[in-house]
């Protein structure tokens, strides 16, 4: 079946960089649009960023782009957000979540989510 | 960006309730919405893709509808396992948005 175990989360000072993971299994990471979905402490989900099936095409949230950059290593069932000038404002935990169907829209599968702490 | 504004933000039922939460887009988004349940510590899970569209192994008891800028969510026969935050989402542009959300408690 579908699984999604993202890692890389941790405390980190601002400006700083950070790498998040997220390996998948049970499918083809190819054949599936990939998205990163945040969620600040006791607030809602905002979306980060996604990269389409074919992996020609990425896009951001205006609060990280320029900041951000999704791609994905399909030799390793990977999808990665790598994560530089960190802010506050970014600290959350950080969602890969999988399109229900190839051209579908919405997000059928997520992973458990890992914590990223902005913090000096 | 499309904005998403979902009412009420909280909302206080019984079980056996029948509850119907609100999502307005700023724009017009066709049927490009979903909706999805999350519970504390846990990852969001997806109810209605498509506006109206059930998920595999949703109860259905969950129902959608809508299209254009109005849409909503409807809970018949609320059941204990309901009581959770709601988020609509809509895929209709390249950057996606979230509601703000709408929690629902127990009475």
């Amino acid at each position: 079946q579908v699984h999604l175990v993202e890692s890389g989360g941790g405390v980190v000072q601002p400006g700083r960089s950070l790498r998040l993971s997220c390996v998948t299994s049970g499918f083809t990471l190819s054949s599936y649009t990939m998205h990163w979905v945040r969620q600040a402490p006791g607030k809602g989900l905002e979306w980060v960023a996604l990269i389409s099936f074919d992996g020609n095409n990425q896009y951001y949230a205006d609060s990280v782009k320029g900041r951000f950059t999704i791609s994905r290593d399909t030799s390793k069932n990977t999808l990665l957000l790598q994560m530089t000038s960190l802010r506050a404002g970014d600290t959350a935990i950080y969602y890969c979540a999988r399109s229900l169907t190839r051209s579908s829209g919405s997000m059928g599968f997520w992973g458990q989510g890992t914590l990223v702490t902005v913090s000096s | 960006d499309i904005q998403m504004t979902q009412s009420p933000s909280a909302l206080s039922a019984s079980v056996g309730d029948r509850v119907t939460i609100t999502c307005r887009a700023s724009q017009s988004i066709n049927s490009w919405l979903a909706w999805y349940q999350q519970k504390p510590g846990k990852a969001p899970k997806l109810l209605i893709y498509k506006a109206s569209s059930l998920d595999s192994g949703v109860p259905s008891r969950f129902s959608g509808s809508g299209s254009g800028t109005e849409f909503t969510l409807t809970i018949t026969n609320l059941q204990p396992d309901d009581f959770a935050t709601y988020y609509c989402h809509q895929y209709s542009t390249y950057s996606r948005t979230f509601g703000q959300g709408t929690s629902l408690e127990i009475k």
